[in-house]
C-alpha cells in the first residue's frame, strides 16, 4: 500500500460545529504532517508528528487540534472555525521526519468549507 | 525548510513547446524536491536533488540543481496536455523535523 487515505473528501461545517478530519497510511512511515492549501497557493505546513509525538506546531490557532492515535493514523479536530479557514487540508507522510529520500506522500485532501 | 522563490507564476504554452520553471534561494540548500499537482488534485512527488550540479531526467522532464546549490530548474521538452498542472519546488529542512517548505509554484497551461 503506497497511499495516504483521507476522509472525508468534502466537508461543509458551520462555525459552531465540531468535526474531525482523518488520515491513514500503511507504508510504515513514522512522520506525518498536516498542510493547509488555499486556491492557487502552495501548501502551508500546520503540524508535524514524528514517532507519534507532535514535533512542530506552526503557530496554528487552537481551534485546530491534531491527534496521532498510532503510527498509522492522524486526525485533525476542528472546532469553532471561521470562514477564512475554508481550504484544502492535506495529510502527508514520509519515512521519518528528516528522512525524505523518497519524498513526501500526500493524500488527496479534504476540501473544507466553513459557512 | 528554507524559503525558495519560484518563477514564473504562470506559463501558457502550445502543445509541443518546451517549458521551464526556476527556483532560487538566497542561501545554500541541502536538497530540492519537485512536486506536480494536477488541477483538483494533490501534490505528487517527482524527484529529489541533493548534489551540486546534479541533473536527473524522467522521460521528457529534466531536473537540475545548481553548482552553488542555490537554484534549481525543471524543464519539460515538447509539452503535452497531460503536463497541465502546478509544479512546485520544495526544500526539506536541515533539522531532524523534516519541515517541507514549498515555492509559490508555476501553473502550466498547455493549449492543444
Amino acid at each position: 500500500d503506497t497511499e495516504v487515505t483521507q476522509t472525508p473528501k468534502h466537508l461543509v461545517m458551520g462555525m459552531t460545529n465540531k468535526k474531525s478530519l482523518k488520515c491513514e497510511q500503511h507504508m510504515g512511515h513514522r512522520a506525518m504532517y498536516w498542510y493547509k492549501q488555499k486556491a492557487k497557493k502552495p501548501p502551508e505546513l500546520m503540524f508535524v508528528y514524528s514517532y507519534e509525538k507532535l514535533s512542530i506546531n506552526e503557530s496554528v490557532p487552537s481551534r485546530f487540534s491534531p491527534e496521532c492515535p498510532n503510527s498509522s493514523l492522524l486526525n485533525l479536530h476542528l472546532h469553532a472555525l471561521q470562514p477564512e479557514d475554508s481550504a484544502l487540508y492535506l495529510c502527508a507522510s514520509s519515512q521519518e521526519a528528516g528522512r525524505w529520500i523518497y519524498g513526501y506522500t500526500f493524500g488527496s485532501g479534504t476540501r473544507l468549507t466553513v459557512v | 525548510g528554507q524559503q525558495v522563490m519560484q518563477i514564473p507564476q504562470y506559463q501558457h504554452v502550445q502543445e509541443g513547446e518546451d517549458f521551464t520553471t526556476y527556483c532560487n534561494s538566497s542561501t545554500t540548500l541541502s536538497n530540492i524536491q519537485w512536486y506536480k499537482q494536477r488541477p483538483g488534485g494533490h501534490p505528487v512527488f517527482l524527484i529529489q536533488l541533493v548534489k551540486s550540479g546534479e541533473v536527473k531526467k524522467q522521460k521528457r522532464l529534466t531536473f537540475q540543481f545548481g553548482e552553488a546549490k542555490k537554484n534549481s530548474s525543471l524543464h519539460i521538452t515538447a509539452t503535452q496536455t497531460t503536463d497541465v498542472g502546478t509544479y512546485f519546488c520544495a526544500n526539506a529542512g536541515g533539522t531532524s523535523y523534516g519541515k517541507l517548505t514549498f515555492g509559490q509554484g508555476t501553473i502550466l497551461t498547455v493549449h492543444p
